[in-house]
């Protein structure tokens, strides 16, 4: 079955910390993508990063990065030097190769992250 | 940059009453979808639409659910009769294939009083 477990329901840090939202997956297939979206509090669903299964490497946007380990089938996302402008729910999603016609995306719970001034 | 827009962006209807929601995805995209999130609560995935037809549904969208790509551009979702629980906030989203990322709408938020 597939599944996206997001185990943080909320982090609360103070601005400029680093913080690292946590993403764990299952899935039956050898070919998926793992996505994170980011929903502010005006509600949009922002899109910030694709990745897939054959792609292990780490990838860094700006003060971005995201660590993708298929050993412990997790995809955490750390924000560096975070701002007031990070504080949204972030949502973790997969979509699997073969999970039907049009590979629907199954999102995580989300983590909503405060950031503090 | 292309962009998926919804409108309205906020509906209030009385329980029992037909509601569409609209949405046009991004022009050159093929796959599109309905997700809706109750308040506080994940998103969920409704509908999925290639190919002027559904190609897959969730056991959330039953007969009270249709979806329409009536003339190339605009991709509706309709509820019948709505009920309480179906006071959501309701996405549309597309693709350009279905391995790549979705781009969502701005949502409807549909309350049901």
């Amino acid at each position: 079955a597939q599944k996206v477990t997001q185990a943080q329901t909320e982090i609360s840090v103070v601005e400029k910390e680093d913080v690292t939202l946590d993403c764990v997956y299952e899935t039956r297939d050898t070919t998926y993508y793992l996505f994170w979206y980011k929903q502010p509090p005006s509600g949009e669903l922002v899109f910030l990063i694709r990745r897939n299964s054959f792609d292990e490497q780490n990838e860094i946007s700006g003060r971005y990065s995201w660590n993708f380990q298929k050993s412990t089938s997790s995809f955490n996302f750390t924000i560096t030097a975070s701002q007031v402008v990070d504080s949204a729910v972030y949502f973790c999603a997969l979509s699997e190769r073969y999970g039907g016609a049009t590979n629907k995306l199954i999102f995580g719970t989300g983590t909503l992250l405060a950031i503090q001034p | 940059e292309p962009e998926v827009t919804q409108t309205p962006s906020h509906q209030v209807t009385q329980m029992g009453q037909e509601v569409i929601l609209r949405c046009v995805p991004i022009s050159n995209h093929l796959y599109f979808y309905w997700y809706r999130q109750i308040l506080g609560q994940k998103v969920e995935f409704l509908v999925s639409f290639y190919n002027n037809e559904i190609s897959e549904k969730s056991e959330i969208f039953d007969d009270q659910f249709s979806v329409e790509r009536p003339d190339g551009s605009n991709f509706t979702l309709k509820i019948r009769s709505t009920k309480l629980e179906d006071s959501a906030m309701y996405f549309c989203a597309s693709r350009e294939q279905s391995t790549t990322e979705a781009f969502f709408g701005q949502g409807t938020r549909l309350t049901v009083v």
